[in-house]
């Protein structure tokens, strides 16, 4: 059975602290690991990542795939309140259709 | 649409009835997939179209879920006789192709009293 473990489960940080959220999965004919940011109700796209050991950066956010360990991480540097959210990875498979979702980590800036 | 949309936002329905939830995908987006979201959890496969094609419906967790796609753009999920236990987010989401990212509404949070 296809499975994706995200780690921690919840976290409470300082504004201007840095953060690394984890995902490692277990999924067969895996194509991409992706990532999302959820507030409130709807997941927010952030990355997909296919290729191993290529970060990808979108502002003060950056993620890198290791296909040989089978996870990825989500570095948030110089966190603000408005980061706190419910972080989620999901892996899809080479098919291309559903994603098997973690559970998430839930992220807390504090001022 | 400049996003996926999803009607209503919330829906309460008393154990037993039916209740129906619409997904407006984004215009041009072949695929189109529902999700199941319980509390404190992550999203859950239900089901998959291709265009009008239902390609995978293997999520769906009773024969009382039932999805529909008629005309390859709006999708409906209809839960027939609801239980406590369908209480949930329905999260639906799209993508310009298969394989491609997946971008999700604001879901409907189902409540079954």
């Amino acid at each position: 059975e296809d499975k994706v473990v995200q780690s921690p489960l919840s976290l409470v940080v300082h504004e201007g602290d840095t953060v690394t959220l984890n995902c490692s999965y277990e999924v067969t004919n895996f194509r991409s690991l992706l990532w999302y940011k959820q507030e409130k109700k709807a997941p927010t796209f952030l990355f997909m990542l296919t290729s191993s050991g290529i970060e990808k950066k979108s502002g003060r956010l950056s993620s890198i795939l290791d296909k040989k360990e089978l996870s990825s991480i989500l570095n948030i540097t110089a966190t603000q309140t408005g980061d706190s959210a419910i972080y989620l990875c999901a892996a899809l498979k080479s098919s291309g259709d559903k994603l098997t979702f973690g559970t998430g980590t839930r992220l807390a800036v504090r001022p | 649409g400049a996003g996926v949309s999803q009607s209503p936002r919330y829906k309460v329905a008393k154990r037993g009835q039916d209740v129906a939830l619409r997904c407006d995908p984004i215009s041009g987006h072949v695929s189109l997939f529902w999700y199941q979201q319980a509390l404190g959890q992550g999203p859950e496969f239900l089901t998959y179209f291709q265009n009008e094609a239902q390609l995978d419906k293997s999520g769906l967790p009773s024969d009382r879920f039932f999805a529909e796609r008629p005309e390859g753009s709006v999708s409906t999920l209809k839960i027939q006789r609801t239980q406590q236990e369908d209480s949930a987010v329905y999260l639906c989401a799209s993508s310009r192709k298969r394989g491609d990212t997946q971008y999700f509404g604001p879901g409907t949070r189902l409540t079954v009293l």
